[in-house]
């Protein structure tokens, strides 16, 4: 079945430092790759998406490349915040029986 | 335009009692989902409805249930609660069942004490 596998953390790092949290997936076919953001004590919230190869999602500063030749979305920004400070969690869907499949997610926190 | 809205906010029970949980999807929307993010756990794919049929559910026991109504706001159900239960329990709603981009409401908190 689809599955994903992302980076365990927790990860801590300081205000403006380059942010990396990898994720590879699983699946048959094509299916459309997230990143979910869920701060302290909210629900989920879509950062960004891709449904294609190539596809490069983008919000906020954070960017994914959906890679199929390594099966990864890894999301990367160039300059965290403390505000950037929740759980990202990343995603597949293929419009079949368990619609959206998650990781185990990544708490990131960032320090002044 | 609202979003996901999910009742109540927090919910305390005690073993053996039910739970029920309500969702609005987003205007239009007809596919809503629940999903249960238990400490530790992660997020569990719990039921999927769809015009007001239960279109698929996750490997939970019976006592987990729910319904979609004709304007497809949704219940979710759960009896004979056991402290396992206590969790976030996140709503989302879609367009349709084509891959669409899903949308989560904040969640009810329920606790079973």
């Amino acid at each position: 079945g689809n599955s994903v596998t992302q980076m365990e953390g927790p990860v801590t790092l300081s205000e403006e430092a380059f942010l990396t949290i990898n994720c590879t997936y699983t699946a048959t076919g094509y299916p459309s790759l997230f990143w979910y953001v869920q701060y302290p004590g909210e629900g989920l919230q879509l950062l960004l998406k891709a449904t294609k190869a190539d596809d490069k999602g983008s919000n906020k500063g954070f960017e994914a490349t959906y890679r199929k030749e390594t099966t990864s979305f890894h999301l990367e920004k160039g300059s965290v915040q403390v505000s950037d400070s929740a759980v990202y969690f990343c995603a597949l869907s293929q419009g079949g029986s368990e619609k959206l499949v998650f990781g185990k997610g990544t708490k990131l926190t960032v320090n002044p | 335009e609202a979003g996901v809205t999910q009742s109540p906010t927090h919910l305390i029970k005690t073993r053996g009692q039910q739970a029920t949980l309500r969702c609005s999807p987003i205007s239009g929307h007809t596919s809503v989902y629940w999903y249960q993010q238990a400490l530790g756990l992660g997020l569990q794919f719990l039921l999927w409805y769809d015009e007001g049929e239960e279109r698929n559910r996750g490997n939970f026991p019976p006592r987990f249930s729910g319904r979609q109504f004709p304007n497809y706001s949704s219940e979710l159900n759960v009896n004979a609660l056991e402290l396992e239960d206590s969790a976030l329990y996140l709503c989302a709603s879609s367009l349709e069942d084509r891959g669409n981009t899903i949308y989560f409401g904040e969640g009810s908190w329920l606790t079973v004490v």
